[in-house]
C-alpha cells in the first residue's frame, strides 16, 4: 500500500488561510469516510486534529477543519497564527490487510 | 484524564534488544487497541501494528515483522514493544498511540527515542 500524498511544505501569513491536501486512491481515502490529521511540533507526540475527514475533537480550534472530494481530502487552517508552524500528517484506513496508511506529511512555515 | 506515558530514551549496541513501555492511565485498558508507530530522524510516521488489548493478537504491518514483537501486561495496563538484533536503521523516536474503532489515534504517548550505535 503506497503512502498518502502530500504537499512537503505549504507556508502563509498570519491571518491567512491555508490547505494542505492529501491524495490517495479509491481504494482508500475515497472509499472510506476515515482520514484524520495530526499536528506535530518539533520534539513531541502528534495531536489528533480531525478524524472521520472531517469531525474536530474538543479542545481544537476551530480555525482547523477538514473536508474531502474524490481520493483527495484536505485540511484548511484559517486565521493562520504564529503556533500553528508545524508539521501535518493525514493518515486514512485502507481495509483490514493493511489497516492505515500515512501521508509524508507537510511542514506549514508561517511567515 | 486519559494518558500514556513511555519508558525512557535507549541507547543500545546493534544486535542487541530493546523493550520499550507503554503504560496507559484514565480509562479502561482493554477497550481499545494500542498501536506502535516509528519515526526515523527528519522523517515521518510509519505505522508499526497494534495488539488488540482485550485478546493479545498483535497484527504487525508490512516491514515490520520477525523482529519486533508487541506484547501485553493488563494487569498494570500497559502494552510493550520490543525489537530483537537492532540495526542503526533501527534509530527512530518509537511512539505509542490508541486507536479507536474508526482507526484515528486520539492519545499519544510521549515516545521513546532509540539510538543503535556501536
Amino acid at each position: 500500500q503506497s503512502a498518502l500524498t502530500q504537499p512537503a511544505s505549504v507556508s502563509g501569513s498570519p491571518g491567512q488561510s491555508i490547505t494542505i491536501s492529501c491524495t490517495g486512491t479509491r481504494n482508500d481515502v475515497e472509499t472510506y469516510n476515515l482520514v484524520s490529521w495530526y499536528q506535530q511540533h518539533p520534539g513531541t507526540a502528534p495531536k489528533l486534529i480531525i478524524y472521520e475527514d472531517v469531525r474536530r475533537p474538543s479542545g481544537v480550534s476551530n480555525r482547523f477543519s477538514g473536508s474531502k472530494s474524490g481520493n483527495t481530502a484536505s485540511l484548511t487552517i484559517s486565521g493562520l497564527q504564529a503556533e500553528d508552524e508545524a508539521d501535518y500528517y493525514c493518515c486514512s484506513y485502507v481495509g483490514r490487510t493493511t489497516f492505515v496508511v500515512f501521508g509524508g506529511g507537510t511542514k506549514l512555515t508561517v511567515l | 484524564q486519559e494518558h500514556l506515558v513511555q519508558s525512557g530514551s535507549e541507547l543500545k549496541k546493534p544486535g542487541a534488544s530493546v523493550r520499550i513501555s507503554c503504560k496507559a492511565s484514565g480509562y479502561t485498558f482493554t477497550r481499545y487497541a494500542m498501536n506502535w508507530l516509528r519515526q526515523a530522524p527528519g522523517q515521518g510516521l510509519e505505522w508499526m501494528g497494534w495488539i488488540d488489548t482485550d485478546s493479545g493478537k498483535p497484527t504487525y504491518a508490512q516491514g515490520f515483522t520477525g523482529r519486533f514483537v508487541f506484547s501485553l501486561d493488563t494487569s498494570v495496563s500497559t502494552a510493550y514493544l520490543q525489537i530483537n538484533g537492532l540495526e542503526a536503521e533501527d534509530s527512530a523516536i518509537y511512539f505509542c498511540a490508541r486507536r479507536t474503532t474508526t482507526y484515528y489515534f486520539d492519545y499519544w504517548g510521549q515516545g521513546t527515542l532509540v539510538t543503535v550505535s556501536s
